[in-house]
């Protein structure tokens, strides 16, 4: 069974531009989220989507950042217009139900360094 | 507030020797899980090991094992017989009970980078 995958891996873009990262779940997983770490510091929840809607976005920084998870499947996480202290290491995880005992997978993460 | 508490950013141990890594946590829900993940160099985050609130015993797979301290709110990751390949950062994180807006999501702490000297 093929792991959460996300693409690309490294992005390298100059402020003022935009940036669309894809996270595809494992298959069956209806319940997806985005993390971020920013260097030095710690993970930090961006949004959870349960199929095609949106869960919870309280973790999203501000409105330059669009999620999208079209017909639940893959989602993607649109930066418009990049910052620079939008650098950092995107996580996608997903997950077959919110239960708290339930494991999250991870995608191995998109590192975008914005210039 | 901070909800996880990971108070060594860094942390060295001899290879083949045991090593604990500390991580405090911070919660009113009864029902929560603990999770620690492993970030090698290479990016990916690992899932090592879970502990449940309501667990009675230790949770253990192969060399790492959770010591659980539920009324000090405790649960510290031991690595035994530590290798070479253990060195990364390691992450503990939270997931409280379902059924609030906060319930589904992981909560992190800063972790902490081991290095396993030869």
């Amino acid at each position: 069974e093929a792991g959460v995958t996300q693409f690309p891996s490294h992005s390298v873009i100059e402020k003022g531009q935009t940036v669309t990262l894809r996270c595809d779940p494992i298959s069956g997983h209806d319940n997806l989220y985005w993390y971020r770490r920013v260097m030095g510091k710690e993970i930090k929840f961006l949004l959870h989507f349960v199929k095609e809607s949106k869960q919870d976005e309280s973790g999203m920084p501000n409105n330059r950042f669009l999620a999208e998870r079209t017909g639940g499947t893959y989602s993607t996480l649109k930066v418009q217009p990049a910052e620079l202290e939008d650098s950092g290491v995107y996580f996608c995880a997903s997950s077959t139900n919110e239960d708290y005992y339930n494991e999250q997978f991870f995608g191995p993460g998109t590192r975008l360094t914005v210039l | 507030a901070q909800k996880i508490t990971q108070t060594q950013p860094g942390m060295f141990v001899q290879e083949k020797e045991a090593v604990t890594l500390d991580c405090t946590y911070d919660t009113s829900d009864q029902s929560y899980g603990l999770f620690w993940y492993k970030q090698p160099s290479s990016g990916e985050m690992i899932f090592l090991i879970y502990q449940g609130s309501y667990d009675e015993q230790n949770a253990t797979e192969g060399r790492y094992s959770l010591n659980f301290q539920k009324a000090r709110k405790s649960a510290n990751l031991v690595i035994s017989a530590s290798q070479l390949g253990d060195s990364a950062m390691y992450f503990c994180a939270m997931r409280e009970g379902r059924g609030e807006t906060s319930g589904s999501r992981l909560t992190f702490g800063e972790g902490t980078q081991l290095t396993v000297n030869p």
